[in-house]
């Protein structure tokens, strides 16, 4: 059974970097893409963007200059970073597995960790 | 592709049927393969999403088959054939032609 878990510091000062970890266990993360989701208090869901290992990236445009997202695959981790967060940044984030390999397939979000509370404050 | 959904609260009783609607800004449909890339996701409480429905109408594995989704182009619904208690939550439609968005989410609650 795959299994998500998202680790990293649960406060962050306004315009530092936020740092996350999305550790994966029960299976190979080279096949697939893998996606960080955020959801503010209290509201919905804003997808962030995904990484396969081969180095394709996507972003959702609204952030694109804020985030970087790595892997490493023999420790099975893929990584966040957010720059110049700020109070807006605030949400809990998850980490996700895209179903698949292919284009659409890959978006199918079929495993999700049990998310990280990140808070921006000074 | 912004993604509405109505209501926005839903409460239900036991046993009986629940429907969620969400409209898309723009058709979801794919011409070159035919496959509407609209998924439903339910968020139970203090919970991570899970994917119940994706490309319109095929159930993700392990859920019951009293959850469908149907609809077509900008239009699609999300039906509980009977509600169970286990159903409280807030359900999501995503869609997924162009990079990922969300509805604002449904949120059903037992009577």
């Amino acid at each position: 059974q795959v299994q998500l878990q998202e680790s990293g510091p649960g406060l962050v000062k306004p315009s530092e970097t936020l740092s996350l970890t999305c550790t994966v266990s029960g299976g190979s993360i080279s096949s697939y893409y893998w996606h960080w989701i955020r959801q503010p208090p209290g509201k919905g869901l804003e997808w962030i963007g995904s990484f396969f290992h081969s180095g394709g990236t996507n972003f959702s445009p609204s952030l694109k200059s804020q985030v970087t997202m790595s892997i490493d695959t023999s420790k099975n981790e893929i990584y966040l970073k957010l720059s110049l967060v700020t109070a807006a940044d605030t949400a809990v984030y998850y980490c996700a597995r895209g179903a698949s390999s292919s284009w659409f397939g890959s978006r199918r979000l079929d495993y999700w960790g049990q998310g990280i509370l990140v808070t921006v404050s000074s | 592709i912004v993604l509405t959904q109505t209501p926005l609260s839903l409460p239900v009783t036991p046993g009986e049927p629940a429907s969620i609607s969400c409209r898309s800004s723009q058709s979801l449909l794919n011409g070159d393969d035919g496959n509407t890339y609209l998924d439903w996701y339910l968020q139970k409480p203090g919970q991570s999403p899970q994917l119940l429905i994706y490309t319109l109408s095929s159930r993700a594995s392990g859920v019951p088959d009293r959850f469908s989704g149907s609809g077509s182009g900008t239009n699609f619904t999300l039906k509980i054939s009977r509600v169970e208690a286990e159903d409280v939550g807030v359900y999501y439609c995503m869609q997924r032609i162009e990079f990922p968005t969300f509805g604002p989410g449904t949120k059903v609650e037992i009577k």
